[in-house]
Formats: structure tokens, sequence, C-alpha cells
């Protein structure tokens, strides 16, 4: 079966820097997305790995093991704009599908 | 952001009546992909579509089923609706398939009584 895990709720204190864990099995394997999600609002797109290693983006750094089966994501310098969920996604076949995870709720607090 | 809209963005309805939820797009992409957004569970594939006219089933495509007669167009029907329908419901794009980025439209809440 299909299987994503990662954890339900992190707090963490502005300034400081929060790792969400995700580890993933999956039939199929083709990149592995992270999305954040805002309360009430559509997930937007923060990054996507595809070979081992880590990606990084101003703030935010994502890291992959395929052979692990394991990603995570790095917010730095947290800001309280980035209390929202935090999506991981695996994309499973060459059709685009993605298996997400019930994603992480960040709470950043003063 | 990528040009996506969907409508209605919210909706009441009962129990046994037909409900068409629609996705457009003016990015002309491809790839086309309805999820529904559960508490507990994350994002799940319903249905999507790899071109006009082509459709394959998702993960939780029991009691739905979806069109797509233009490139800018996915519509998703409930044809009897239940009260297990109830969510929300986000439209994807992408330009392709194994190398782009799915890009979400901002979501229709549904509530079936």
């Amino acid at each position: 079966g299909q299987n994503i895990d990662q954890p339900t709720e992190m707090t963490a204190t502005e300034g400081a820097i929060v790792q969400i864990n995700c580890t993933y099995q999956t039939s199929g394997f083709n990149g592995l997305f992270w999305y954040q999600q805002h309360a009430g609002e559509a997930p937007t797109f923060l990054s996507y790995n595809v070979l081992d290693g880590l990606e990084e983006k101003g703030r935010f750094s994502s890291f992959l093991s395929r052979s692990k089966g394991y990603s995570y994501l790095l917010l730095k310098e947290l800001q309280m704009k980035d209390s929202a969920s935090y999506l991981c996604a695996a994309r499973t076949d060459s059709w685009g599908k993605l298996q997400f995870g019930a994603g992480t709720q960040v709470v950043v607090t003063p | 952001d990528a040009g996506i809209t969907q409508s209605p963005r919210h909706k009441v309805t009962e129990t046994g009546t037909p409900v068409t939820l629609r996705c457009h797009q003016t990015e002309n992409h491809r790839y086309m992909y309805w999820y529904r957004q559960d508490p507990g569970h994350g994002l799940r594939l319903i249905h999507y579509s790899y071109g006009v006219k082509d459709t394959d089933k998702g993960e939780v495509s029991d009691g739905y089923s979806v069109s797509r007669s233009k490139t800018e167009d996915f519509l998703l029907t409930l044809e009897s609706a239940t009260s297990s329908q109830t969510s929300v419901y986000f439209c994807a794009i992408s330009e392709s398939s194994d190398r782009e980025t799915q890009y979400f439209g901002p979501g229709t809440r549904l509530l079936v009584l």
C-alpha cells in the first residue's frame, strides 16, 4: 500500500528553526513535494526533490533520501506568517499522481 | 499565481441531489486533477485528466464522475450527493505529469445535508 507519514503538529518560537520529517512508502516514486497551506486557503508549492540531497530556497530547505524513503523540510528564522499546515506529497507514477501525507500543523509563538 | 478558478466556492445541498463543480484554467496546461481534503486524511485524488476527453480514476473515485470537453475546463459531478461527500474540493493543474509542479485552485467547500 501507499503510506506517507508526518507529525501532526509542531510548535516553535519566532526566529527559531523547525524541521518537519516525512517518511514515505509508495509502490512507485518520482519525486517529493512540499506544500504550505494556510487555514482556509489552497496549498501553495514550496519545494520539489527528485534526487538525493538538499535543495535550498531562501529560508526554506528540503532534503531527500530515496534509499531511506525520507524527506524533511527545514524552516529557518521562523516568522509568525509561517504558522500553517505543511504537506508532504510523493509523486507515485508518470501520470503525476500525488500521494499526500495528512499534513503537519506548525504553530509559531512570539 | 497559476490562473485557476473554481466555482462555486461554497455550496450547500441535500442528500440525493446532483452537484457539479467546475475548474477553469487559463494556462493551457494538459493535466488537471480533482482532490478532496478531509481532516486527518490529507488530500486524496478523485479523478485526473491527461487531455481533452482523456480521464482516469484516482484513489477515491466512487460516487464521482468527471468530464473534460475543453482544455480549460474540468468538471466534477456528484451524481447523487451523500453526507460522506461533504468536503473541500481542490482542482490542480500541471503542464506535464512527470516533471512539473501541480498548482492548486482556491477550493470549493461543499456541505451535503
